[in-house]
């Protein structure tokens, strides 16, 4: 059965540090999420994807984020310079089409650890 | 404004018990789609369930049922039976008209004690 594949499964990171989490969603999906988790929280949206560009994102994604899609297969979440408060999961989700009735998908996430 | 409140954070039973997990939403959308996701201790999150606005009728998957109710605006899920491979935190959410963002709840544990 296809998944969401996100890798790598932990980063460890000092602070002011660049990271990039990388994605490979369903082969045929065409929107693409990051959704992040505090530990002990609830899942939060950060942002969507399709057509190469971003469709919405939250207020936490501020300018120290950006997506892409550099390649046909993967999707990637950059952080600039990270803060002790970037620590959480990050999740990838791939749905197939526009409509609200769509499952997202979601990948194993990435445990990100600011030190 | 787009919300899900599970009230319960924690909920211990003795396996073989049954357990409801309740959902509340609220959203001003006329169409909307409800999910329930399971987070084992692993992390990720596995789909179990998604609902339309426009069907009530309830849903059993084995041991799985959930129960929707426009009315008051909640989709409960229960767990007959339960078991140990049971216990994770389960998340109900609720997508936008868009189907661009899912509005996650704040998620129960359950722990199915042997």
């Amino acid at each position: 059965e296809p998944e969401v594949t996100q890798t790598p499964s932990h980063q460890v990171t000092q602070m002011g540090q660049e990271v990039i989490l990388r994605c490979v969603p369903i082969s045929n999906h065409l929107y693409f999420y990051w959704y992040r988790q505090i530990l002990g929280q609830k899942v939060e949206f950060l942002v969507s994807f399709y057509n190469n560009e971003i469709s919405e994102k939250s207020e936490i994604f501020d300018d120290q984020f950006s997506v892409e899609r550099p390649d046909g297969s993967n999707f990637t979440l950059k952080i600039r310079s990270t803060k002790l408060e970037d620590s959480a999961m990050y999740f990838c989700a791939s749905r197939l089409t526009s409509g609200s009735h769509e499952t997202q998908y979601f990948g194993p996430g990435t445990r990100l650890l600011v030190l | 404004a787009q919300k899900v409140t599970q009230a319960q954070t924690e909920i211990s039973v003795v396996e073989k018990e049954d357990v409801t997990l309740d959902c509340v939403y609220e959203t001003r959308d006329t169409t909307y789609y409800l999910f329930w996701y399971k987070q084992p201790p692993s992390g990720e999150l596995v789909f179990l369930i998604r609902r339309n606005s426009f069907d009530e009728q309830n849903e059993i998957s084995g041991r799985y049922s959930w129960n929707f109710q426009k009315s008051t605006s909640s989709f409960n899920f229960t767990i007959t039976a339960s078991q140990v491979v049971d216990s994770a935190v389960y998340f109900c959410a609720l997508s936008s008209n868009t189907g661009n963002q899912f509005y996650f709840g704040t998620g129960t544990s359950l722990t199915v004690i042997p």
